[in-house]
């Protein structure tokens, strides 16, 4: 079965680099969630989209932003990257059913290292 | 969305049944309680759900108390690749974000 693809899988950047994280969905979902890991950390909720419009906003920088496409994948910009930015990123999708549970699948994550 | 609390972490005997409590205390009536798992820098993997009654599938089974204020997954045979962090999450609508606390680091041993 398909499952959540994530690229890069590893990231190497620079202070006060940008860096693009892309996320390609389970074909047919319509909700994609970011969550970010920090080392030793749980994972935290930075956005989410739904139908290619913001649905719900957690703790992410100012310096970050993420849009969803209309083929339904979505990319997280990061823009003045500092040290702190390290972690990993996951991304999550789910088809929305309002009625329903709705269970959300995790890709396997990229890993941001910002030296 | 209710917090919830875990014991840390957990050693469990390969072949053997683990016991994983959650306590939710503040859970409202319309809170689903939720197990992930991750597997060492994996992306989480959902295990069970549930809202009042007991439940099971392939993977483990959810025992809800009665009142809802707390709840323990199993794991009816533990193997070396169960050895994971172990979420349990509350949460109130069927499609928003997970807010994952502080897990139980769960190891298996041979």
């Amino acid at each position: 079965a398909a499952g959540v693809i994530q690229s890069p899988r590893h990231l190497i950047k620079e202070k006060r680099e940008t860096a693009t994280l892309k996320c390609y969905p389970i074909p047919r979902h319509d909700t994609v969630y970011w969550y970010q890991q920090g080392p030793g950390q749980d994972p935290q909720f930075l956005i989410s989209f739904y139908e290619k419009m913001q649905s719900d906003k957690g703790s992410i920088p100012d310096r970050f932003s993420a849009q969803q496409f209309s083929d339904y994948h979505s990319e997280l910009n990061m823009s003045s990257l500092e040290l702190g930015d390290s972690a990993l990123y996951f991304c999550a999708s789910s088809l929305m059913i309002r009625t329903e549970y709705n269970e959300q699948f995790f890709g396997p994550g990229t890993r941001l290292t910002v030296l | 969305d209710a917090k919830t609390t875990q014991p840390p972490s957990m050693d469990c005997a390969e072949g053997r049944a683990a016991n994983l409590p959650c306590n939710h205390s503040t859970i409202s009536g319309n809170e689903y309680v939720y197990w992930y798992r991750q597997i060492h820098s994996q992306g989480p993997q959902y295990i069970i759900h549930g809202l009042k009654n007991n439940e099971t599938n392939e993977m483990a089974s959810l025992i809800i108390t009665e009142d809802r204020k707390s709840s323990t997954l199993i794991l009816p045979h533990a193997t070396l690749r169960d050895t994971a962090v172990y979420y349990c999450i509350v949460r109130a609508d069927s499609w928003g974000k997970f807010q994952f606390g502080a897990g139980t680091q769960v190891v298996v041993t041979p």
